[in-house]
């Protein structure tokens, strides 16, 4: 079955420090990755994507994911955050076949501390 | 250029009703998809639109219905209003061809509670 696998439900981070959120996937076809961030009571925001190509993608707001497909991962990093970054992020996948249909994780809650 | 815009942002019923809501995509895009977004079950995939056409569709019963306009504006229905279709409801709008099929633009949602 196709899904998508953030084991962190809750993560709290120093404001300064570096960050890491896990994603994993189980999907049948060639996948298409994506990162958004969502802060209460908002839409979602594209933080950035895979397609094909370089597996270390850059995607706005200082993020970065690397995409490894032996572990089926696309691991979203941020070397310092900050404040403004405390807020809910989803991995998604899709792929050419399943059009626009993305299947989202669960996603992970940042809070950030002084 | 202007953001996917949603109306309204939020709205409250009462079981046995239907609702519409509505989506405005980005400028130049044609397609629109609509998620439903709950704490239980997270975001789901309900239906895309393209070209006026319903091009994919999730796992969700027939109460659940869309169309989409000549300008690519969208609605989508809900009749028979249940309790559990409390939800945020989410629009995504994306260029419909190409790679950029793939790379959606969410609007900030319709917030609907069924009483």
């Amino acid at each position: 079955a196709q899904s998508v696998t953030q084991p962190d439900i809750h993560i709290t981070v120093s404001e300064g420090a570096s960050l890491e959120l896990r994603c994993n996937y189980s999907y049948g076809a060639t996948p298409y990755l994506f990162w958004y961030v969502q802060s209460p009571g908002q839409g979602l925001q594209l933080l950035l994507k895979y397609f094909s190509g370089d597996t270390l993608v850059q995607g706005i707001k200082g993020f970065e994911a690397e995409f490894k497909r032996s572990q089926s991962s696309f691991n979203l990093r941020k070397p310092s955050v900050h404040w403004s970054d405390a807020a809910e992020y989803f991995c998604a996948v899709g792929a050419r076949q399943a059009g626009t249909a993305l299947i989202f994780g669960k996603g992970t809650t940042l809070s950030v501390s002084s | 250029k202007a953001g996917v815009t949603q109306t309204p942002r939020y709205l409250i019923k009462t079981r046995g009703q239907q609702v519409t809501l509505s989506c405005s995509p980005i400028s130049g895009h044609r397609s629109v998809s609509w998620y439903q977004q709950t704490p239980g079950q997270g975001l789901q995939f309900l239906f895309e639109y393209f070209s006026e056409t319903q091009r994919n569709k999730g796992n969700f019963p027939g109460r659940f219905s869309g169309r989409q306009f000549s300008n690519s504006r969208s609605e989508m229905n809900v009749s028979t209003l249940e309790l559990g279709d409390s939800a945020l409801y989410l629009c995504a709008s994306s260029l419909g061809s190409g790679d950029g099929s793939y790379e959606q633009y969410f609007g900030p949602g319709t917030r609907l509670t069924v009483t």
